[in-house]
């Protein structure tokens, strides 16, 4: 069972915003990864994490922005949230060496812009 | 680059039955895995089952074993004695992965997804 929490669960919020989703993982993982995901769509890799101070762009270009200061924490931010943001993300885990470095997943934040 | 198909958007199961959710996936990597992923309504994606691509026997997780078919590309998730529990959506992903031969260490570590399959148990 993983241990990763995601906040906030739901964010509504108005063109302009600066926010912050919140990622931490208890489990020692040197790998965080953050996903974004359209309703009814499949998951997109926007950010990933080998370790700390490491950072890296995924597949899916995101105008978001990623640190990891600390092992267990991988925020992820966007300093003018604009509708087009409106989407769920979701953050993940793994451990390398682990079993098939396996990621898990968080509860995932549903933003949504106005 | 890596692909992965799901060519099942929905399906409708009666409770108890058996169910196969169909995956096909496409890479020029030698070294590879398979997961599935179950994500319920609340959002959140749980691992199910994890397939190596140098792995010998077919994956059991409990009620989930995977149907590894490698010269055709398929890795097909089998839920055996379906539950109403079991109606979610069902993603299939795939990695590069270090093995024995022709990782290439480069890139992103992160999944590639299929679209996903909405299971419905219907009792």
């Amino acid at each position: 069972e993983a241990d990763i929490y995601q906040t906030p669960r739901y964010l509504v919020i108005g063109t302009g915003k600066k926010i912050t989703l919140e990622c931490s993982q208890t489990m020692g993982h040197d790998k965080m990864y953050w996903y974004q995901q359209d309703p009814g769509m499949e998951l997109h890799l926007i950010h990933y994490s080998y370790g700390v101070n490491s950072t890296e762009k995924g597949d899916l270009s995101s105008e978001s922005t990623v640190s990891r200061i600390r092992t267990e924490h991988f925020p992820l931010t966007l300093e003018s949230a604009r509708p087009s943001h409106t989407s769920q993300y979701l953050c993940a885990s793994s451990n390398t060496g682990g079993i098939a470095d396996t990621q898990y997943f968080g509860p995932g934040t549903r933003l949504t812009v106005l | 680059a890596q692909k992965i198909t799901q060519t099942q958007p929905g399906m409708f199961v009666q409770e108890k039955e058996a169910v196969t959710l169909d995956c096909t996936y496409d890479t020029s990597d030698p070294s590879y895995g398979l997961f599935w992923y179950k994500q319920p309504s609340s959002g959140e994606m749980i691992f199910l089952i994890y397939q190596g691509s140098y792995d010998q026997q077919n994956a059991t997780e409990g009620r989930y074993s995977l149907n590894f078919q490698k010269a055709r590309k398929s890795a097909n998730l089998v839920i055996s004695a379906s539950q109403l529990g079991d109606s979610a959506m069902y993603f299939c992903a795939m990695r590069d992965e270090p093995g024995e031969v022709g990782y290439s260490g480069g890139g992103a570590d992160g999944l590639t997804f299929g679209k996903g399959t909405h299971l419905i148990i219907q009792p």
